[in-house]
């Protein structure tokens, strides 16, 4: 059981360029999470999808998009990169949305990415 | 309101004893949890804790909830080296998105 993995580790990337941060989860998870951490800040939610086939913007998603691509992976998509989304990104998977224990998530080891 | 409340930093000895708090504002919330988060990791899950219930221990670790208060506390014993990481207290509510609150993090430094 690897739990959930984020490819890939580390990206530099110059302002206006695109990518696509990849997550998979091997715990048949219904819902996913992307998280943006950046200091002093703690970790705010980017999007999230509560099951297959649904997405949600989330406190912080403009410059964001995501794909629920099945019910393993969950990819986050930066189309024109900028300074401001240098951060540090985690996926997180949970059992279920449900408002109970069921919500307790578990993290990916994160992306690092620069925007130069 | 959504905010959780965390003192930013503490700095212990090894040995001792050391106490994270945060507040959070919804009294609605379900589950109260603790994450560690040591350097150049991801989050790993400590612990969590039923609204209804007052304290919970697990081995070296207590957690405190004073729902009244909406007063929430991590209290690590006998505090080693390993235990330097950032602790993100988070919330739960009754909902059907699984949506977590986190706190900024309180960062723990175990001197030696």
């Amino acid at each position: 059981n690897a739990g959930v993995t984020q490819t890939p580790k580390f990206q530099v990337l110059k302002t206006g360029q695109s990518m696509t941060l990849q997550c998979a989860q091997d715990m048949n998870h219904n819902s996913m999470y992307w998280y943006r951490q950046d200091p002093g800040m703690g970790l705010r939610l980017i999007y999230y999808s509560a099951s297959e086939g649904t997405t949600d913007k989330g406190e912080v998603p403009n410059g964001y998009n995501v794909s629920r691509l099945n019910k393993r992976e969950f990819s986050l998509r930066l189309e024109s990169a900028a300074p401001s989304q240098t951060s540090v990104y985690f996926c997180a998977s949970s059992e279920g949305a449900s408002g109970g224990a069921r919500d307790t998530q578990y993290f990916g080891p994160g992306t690092r990415l620069t925007v130069l | 309101g959504e905010d959780v409340e965390q003192s930013l930093f503490l700095s212990v000895r090894e040995g001792d004893s050391s106490v994270i708090n945060c507040t959070y504002t919804d009294s609605s919330s379900t589950y109260l949890y603790w994450y560690k988060q040591e350097p150049g990791a991801g989050l790993q899950l400590l612990t969590y804790i039923f609204s209804n219930m007052d304290m919970k221990q697990d081995q070296r670790l207590t957690v405190l909830l004073n729902k009244k208060d909406k007063h929430l506390s991590l209290r690590i014993a006998d505090t080693q080296t390993g235990d330097s990481a950032i602790y993100f207290c988070a919330e739960s509510k009754p909902s059907n998105t699984g949506k977590l609150i986190f706190g900024q993090g309180t960062t723990l430094q175990v001197k030696p």
